[in-house]
């Protein structure tokens, strides 16, 4: 299967810890986001990658959230100090971005619950 | 990006046709209307996507009036396993920059044998 895969699946830590979770996307797509997603709402917004440089982030995304694309590959999001609202499904999606049409290719999303 | 409205949630039976209605009046010239499905603890998926008239594919069709502010997503004799999230999503996908999703809260569709 060559679709975006995230890992983990599920993660549950206590508050304060921090966590970091990964997403591999398809092979050739040259973009990459992460969204959240709240029991009941739908996605929001969180970063995005062209590549390796992030180019854009929502003010839901505070300090305690970093993300990277070293090499403009695989991605890493990090929660640092985590608190009970950071509770939520993490989503990955990545697209081949180009003049004439973009489709996003979500992953599996890693559920993470902060105790 | 233009914001969307739909209903909540929709009940149909197996075998019918369901159509998804979403307003979205404030659509800019150059905004595309895609819909997502997503089932409970998965990633959405994208379904169709379609700038005007009627867009066909294997799952789903897409009517778009001449004005463009609404468009209907009909699918053709439901099953058990359409029962999910719909979501109707507007904004320039056919640009060149990155386009952040922006989701509203869906339509709930369940299928009831």
């Amino acid at each position: 299967d060559t679709g975006v895969s995230q890992d983990p699946r599920h993660k549950i830590t206590k508050r304060g810890q921090n966590v970091t979770f990964r997403c591999d996307p398809i092979s050739e797509h040259n973009r990459l986001y992460w969204y959240r997603q709240t029991l009941g709402q739908g996605p929001e917004f969180l970063t995005y990658f062209q590549n390796e440089a992030q180019l854009e982030k929502s003010r839901l995304l505070s300090d305690r959230f970093s993300a990277e694309r070293p090499k403009g590959s695989f991605s890493t999001l990090e929660i640092q100090r985590t608190e009970q609202g950071d509770s939520a499904m993490y989503l990955c999606a990545s697209s081949f971005g180009l003049a004439g049409g973009e489709t996003q290719y979500f992953g599996p999303g890693t559920r993470l619950t902060v105790l | 990006l233009a914001k969307t409205t739909q209903p909540i949630s929709m009940d149909s039976y197996e075998g019918q046709e369901v159509n998804i209605t979403c307003s979205h009046n404030n659509i800019a010239t150059n905004d595309y209307i895609t819909w997502y499905q997503q089932f409970p603890s998965q990633g959405p998926r994208f379904i169709i996507q379609g700038y005007k008239t009627k867009v066909t594919n294997e799952v789903a069709s897409l009517f778009i009036p001449a004005d463009r502010k609404s468009s209907t997503l009909s699918l053709p004799r439901v099953s058990l396993s359409d029962t999910a999230v719909y979501y109707c999503l507007v904004g320039d996908f056919n640009n060149n920059a990155g386009n952040m999703l922006t989701f509203g809260g869906g339509t709930r569709l369940m299928v009831k044998p």
